[in-house]
C-alpha cells in the first residue's frame, strides 16, 4: 500500500481483556518497528523486526506484551490482561533499509489509540 | 534516564519569523539525529536528519545544526508558516540497528 496502515484506529478495552493491534507496513519494507506513545510524551521503542526475525524486544514493558511478524510483512502487537497503564497510542513504522542511518527516517502509521477502562 | 530531551514543551512564533527548536542529548555514541513533525491524530512524519559527522544540514526552509561538544541540536525554520504548527520531535539513533530514542516533543504554534 501507499503508507503504513494500522487497525483498529481506536480500541477501548476493559481491564484484564486481551487486545491485538495490527500493522500493515509498506510493501517490501524490511524493517518494522513498534513504539508506544503516552499522552504528552515522545514515542518509546518497544520492538523491532527485520523481515520475520524479531531482533530487538528490549522495549517491551512486561511479558504481557508480545509481537510477531510471521511472514515478514503484517505484524501484530498483542497485549494480554490489559492494565490502565497500557493506555497509549501504539505506533507502527516501517523502513526499506535494514538499518536506519541518517537517510530518510522511517514511515509511521497513524497509530492505534488504546484506552483501558 | 532521558537520553534525548526537549526542554521547551511549547513555542509560539509570528508568521514569517524564525522558529528555533532545541534538543539536548546525553549519549555521545549516537550516529545520527532526526526531526519528526506530528499533526494531531496522525503518525510522526520525517522532516530532516543529520549525521554525527556533520554540523549542519539544510533542506529548503529547514536547517538542523549539531553541536557535538555541547551535545545539542537545533532545528531552524525560516520563514515560519502557519502550516508549520505541529508537535516537533527530535530523535537519535546508532548504526547498530533501527531503534530511535525520541525527545518529549515541542509544540510549535505559528500565528498569522
Amino acid at each position: 500500500g501507499a503508507g503504513v496502515s494500522q487497525s483498529p484506529r481506536y480500541k477501548v478495552a476493559k481491564r484484564g481483556q486481551d487486545v491485538a493491534l495490527r500493522c500493515d507496513p509498506i510493501s517490501g519494507h524490511v524493517s518494522l518497528f513498534w513504539y508506544q506513545q503516552a499522552l504528552g510524551q515522545g514515542p518509546e521503542f518497544l520492538t523491532y523486526f527485520q523481515n520475520e526475525a524479531q531482533l530487538d524486544k528490549s522495549g517491551l514493558p512486561s511479558d504481557r506484551f508480545f509481537a510477531e511478524r510471521p511472514e515478514g510483512s503484517v505484524s501484530t502487537l498483542k497485549i494480554q490482561r490489559t492494565q490502565q497503564e497500557d493506555s497509549a497510542v501504539y505506533l507502527c513504522a516501517s523502513s526499506l533499509a535494514m538499518t536506519q542511518g541518517a537517510g530518510g527516517g522511517y514511515t509511521f502509521g497513524s497509530g492505534t489509540r488504546l484506552t483501558v477502562v | 534516564d532521558q537520553q534525548v530531551k526537549q526542554n521547551s514543551p511549547s513555542l509560539s512564533v509570528q508568521e514569517g519569523r524564525i522558529s528555533i527548536l532545541n534538543c539536548d542529548y546525553t549519549n555521545s555514541m549516537f550516529d545520527y539525529f532526526l526531526w519528526y513533525k506530528k499533526y494531531p491524530a496522525e503518525g510522526p512524519t520525517f522532516l530532516i536528519s543529520i549525521s554525527s559527522i556533520k554540523d549542519k544540514n539544510e533542506d529548503g526552509r529547514f536547517t538542523v545544526f549539531l553541536n557535538k561538544s555541547a551535545k545539542h541540536l537545533s532545528l531552524h525554520i525560516v520563514p515560519s508558516q502557519p502550516g508549520d504548527s505541529a508537535v516537533y520531535f527530535c530523535a537519535a539513533g546508532d548504526n547498530q540497528g533501527g531503534k530511535l530514542i525520541f525527545g518529549q516533543g515541542t509544540e510549535l504554534s505559528v500565528k498569522p
